[in-house]
């Protein structure tokens, strides 16, 4: 099993650019979701997905977007890349929102914005 | 929202037990208890959760307070790959949607050999 598959791995960009970090699982997970982690820092939700075609924000939502519009895939857009946005991106998913499932979690993206 | 509050750092020698302690004296009726690791440059990993009863799997044990304002996770035998951050968490329903982690910093799991 893949699992959750997240690319790229690494990426760098310059102020001002957009770019899109790409999420996939294979395990038919209704509820999907988006969290960054800044250095010795726990990870914050970005926007998450209870499924297809119904996304909301979670606790740092600005500068981000998303749509599900596939069970697999939920993608997150970065609109106007700004340093402030350097951080390691993670990707979860879970059967489904319900409090008593445990999430399974992507390798990350590592940003950097300069 | 419910907090959690944990140890920053732990040591523990290899294949002896560990005992990571988790308070949270403002969990609802209906919060779970989630624990989760982080090993070095991986993404989070599920490792148990329960809500009121003790509970066990392959990976470890959940002792959960009668009065449920704490808990523990145990590692039966720390092994050098058991070196990781690992998070205490109640489910925080977010806008509705339950099922929302909510990290705090956790507790550093250092294992000598």
């Amino acid at each position: 099993n893949a699992g959750v598959t997240q690319t790229p791995k690494f990426q760098v960009l310059k102020t001002g650019q957009s770019m899109t970090l790409q999420c996939a699982q294979d395990m038919n997970h209704e509820y999907m979701s988006w969290y960054r982690q800044d250095p010795g820092m726990g990870l914050r939700l970005i926007h998450y997905s209870v499924g297809a075609g119904i996304t909301d924000q979670g606790e740092v939502p600005n500068g981000y977007n998303v749509s599900r519009s596939t069970t697999e895939d939920f993608p997150l857009r970065l609109l106007s890349a700004a340093p402030s946005q350097t951080s390691v991106y993670f990707c979860a998913s879970s059967y489904s929102s319900s409090s008593n499932q445990p999430q399974h979690f992507g390798d990350g993206t590592r940003l950097s914005i300069l | 929202d419910a907090k959690t509050t944990q140890p920053n750092s732990m040591e523990s020698n290899e294949e002896e037990p560990v005992h990571l302690p988790c308070n949270h004296s403002t969990i609802s009726g209906t919060d779970y208890i989630h624990w989760y690791r982080q090993l070095p440059s991986q993404g989070p990993e599920y490792v148990i959760h329960g809500l009121t009863s003790n509970v066990n799997n392959r990976m470890a044990s959940l002792a959960i307070a009668e009065d449920r304002k704490s808990s523990t996770l145990i590692l039966h035998r720390a092994t050098l790959r058991d070196a990781a951050v690992y998070y205490c968490i109640l489910i925080w329903n977010y806008g509705g949607s339950q099922g929302n982690l909510i990290f705090g910093k956790g507790t550093k799991l250092s294992v000598k050999p």
